[in-house]
């Protein structure tokens, strides 16, 4: 089980708006430490999404947006489009035991 | 453009140690910007942090690996490299190495385009 907790699967027609979310602890986002979001593409590596919450490195639409309020962060994606089917991590940093960088479990977006 | 490319064999056999490299262009591991890791993902799965390197040769290991893990450096070649040992099916995963975490923070920015390892007799 992940240590930070996302939906396996989420859904929506081209042009509409989803999210996802992304629950945590105390021990990572509780504690203060960001959250970053990659999008993998079937057959591909992981890209950089979001970073530090809500930041977009360069080349990433501006569609793509993130938050980060207590324990849950949310990726949000308005105008939907068919290129953006793909899988979804969240990613912090967790402070219990010895410390450790960690991902959530993923969510599969599907575009209807 | 930063750029990581891994290396190494595609098939180890169980208990044996699993050695691959992450050769990096368009940046030097010889800087105190950016630590390097090694991330990897079961077939099928969610990704799993496996360990990072600094310029210096500081290693941090994720606990739940941490016995069978290491991660050294060739700033002569610009790369960096992974060891585990004792490899069982479980280990069988694409392996990224990847940039990050920076100095004073916690994300990845740049990913190589990852290689499958099996283990398997």
């Amino acid at each position: 089980q992940s240590v930070l907790t996302q939906p396996p699967s989420v859904s929506g027609a081209p042009g509409q708006r989803v999210t996802i979310s992304c629950t945590g602890r105390s021990s990572n986002f509780g504690a203060g430490y960001d959250v970053h979001w990659y999008q993998q593409l079937p057959g591909t590596a992981p890209k950089l999404l979001i970073y530090r919450n809500t930041n977009r490195p360069s080349g990433v639409p501006d569609r793509f947006s993130g938050s980060k309020s207590g324990t849950s962060a949310t990726l949000a994606i308005t105008g939907l489009q068919a290129e953006d089917e793909a899988d979804y991590y969240c990613q912090s940093y967790d402070n219990s035991l010895s410390g450790c960088w960690v991902f959530g479990g993923g969510t599969k977006l599907t575009v209807l | 453009q930063v750029q990581l490319l891994e290396s190494g064999p595609g098939l180890v056999k169980p208990s044996q140690t699993l050695s691959l490299t992450c050769t990096v262009s368009g940046d030097s591991i010889n800087s105190d910007h950016y630590y390097w890791s090694w991330i990897r993902q079961p077939p099928g799965k969610g990704l799993e942090w496996i360990g990072y390197i600094y310029y210096s040769g500081t290693t941090y290991y994720n606990p739940s690996l941490k016995s069978r893990v290491t991660i050294s450096l060739d700033t002569s070649k610009n790369q960096f490299s992974l060891s585990l040992s004792s490899v069982t099916a479980a280990d069988t995963a694409v392996y990224y190495c990847a940039r990050g975490p920076p100095n004073g923070g916690t994300n990845f920015d740049y990913w190589g385009q990852g290689t499958l390892v099996t283990v398997s007799s």
